[in-house]
């Protein structure tokens, strides 16, 4: 298993657009955690998955922002009507429950707003 | 309001001496903790956690120590070495929750 990853890695849109993010997870991982990381700061949760339910949102998530998980594998986060403050670099996890809950990260995808 | 803080932005060492690593906390209702490494251009990786139940946990040159009366944990890497220089990250949940909330994060550079 090569990790999580997550594509694109980076991401320059204009202010205005719609932008999607792909995530895969460790395949045997039934949790999947969406997180914003700006600079200087560390990451902020936005969403949770167990297999394919949504779980639990951030108030950092505004209805310009929707996750989902369809068949409770890969996760897709879109950004409509993206505004400048949405650069960010957005970090998806994995994690199963057992033993204690570790989450791995992926790469991160860097979306800059123009 | 941040719960989970880390007071100290960056921190310089001298290779082959000990990093202390500190992370304080204002949620009482965390137990479980977590410490990340990460290097530029790449996600974080998982180094060390902790349970409640401990007040100590060791993985090689990582120690994790736990003072949940102070709120307070720190992350001990003894020797450090310059593969060590990144931005370490303390993380937080409430019962092996689902929710982590992470600290802003302490760059450490280890000199050769």
């Amino acid at each position: 298993d090569t990790g999580v990853s997550q594509d694109p890695r980076h991401k320059i849109t204009k202010r205005g657009q719609n932008v999607t993010f792909r995530c895969d997870p460790i395949s045997e991982h039934n949790r999947l955690y969406w997180y914003r990381q700006t600079l200087g700061q560390g990451p902020e949760f936005l969403t949770y998955f167990q297999n394919e339910a949504q779980l639990e949102k951030s108030r950092l998530l505004s209805d310009r922002f929707s996750a989902e998980r369809p068949k409770g594998s890969f996760s897709t986060l879109e950004i409509q009507r993206t505004e400048q403050g949405d650069s960010a670099m957005y970090l998806c996890a994995s994690s199963s429950p057992q033993p204690l809950e570790t989450q791995y990260f992926g790469p991160g995808t860097r979306l800059l707003v123009l | 309001d941040q719960q989970v803080k880390q007071n100290s932005p960056s921190l310089s060492v001298q290779e082959g001496r000990i990093s202390i690593l500190n992370c304080d906390y204002t949620n009482s209702m965390f137990d479980y903790f977590l410490w990340y490494k990460k290097y530029p251009a790449e996600g974080p990786t998982f180094l060390i956690s902790i349970s409640s139940i401990k007040d100590k946990n060791e993985d090689g040159r990582f120690t994790v120590f736990l003072n949940k009366s102070a709120k307070h944990l720190s992350l001990h890497i003894v020797p450090s070495q310059p593969g060590d220089s990144a931005v370490y990250f303390c993380a937080a949940s409430e019962t092996y929750g689902q929710n982590f909330v992470f600290g802003p994060g302490t760059r450490l550079s280890v000199l050769p």
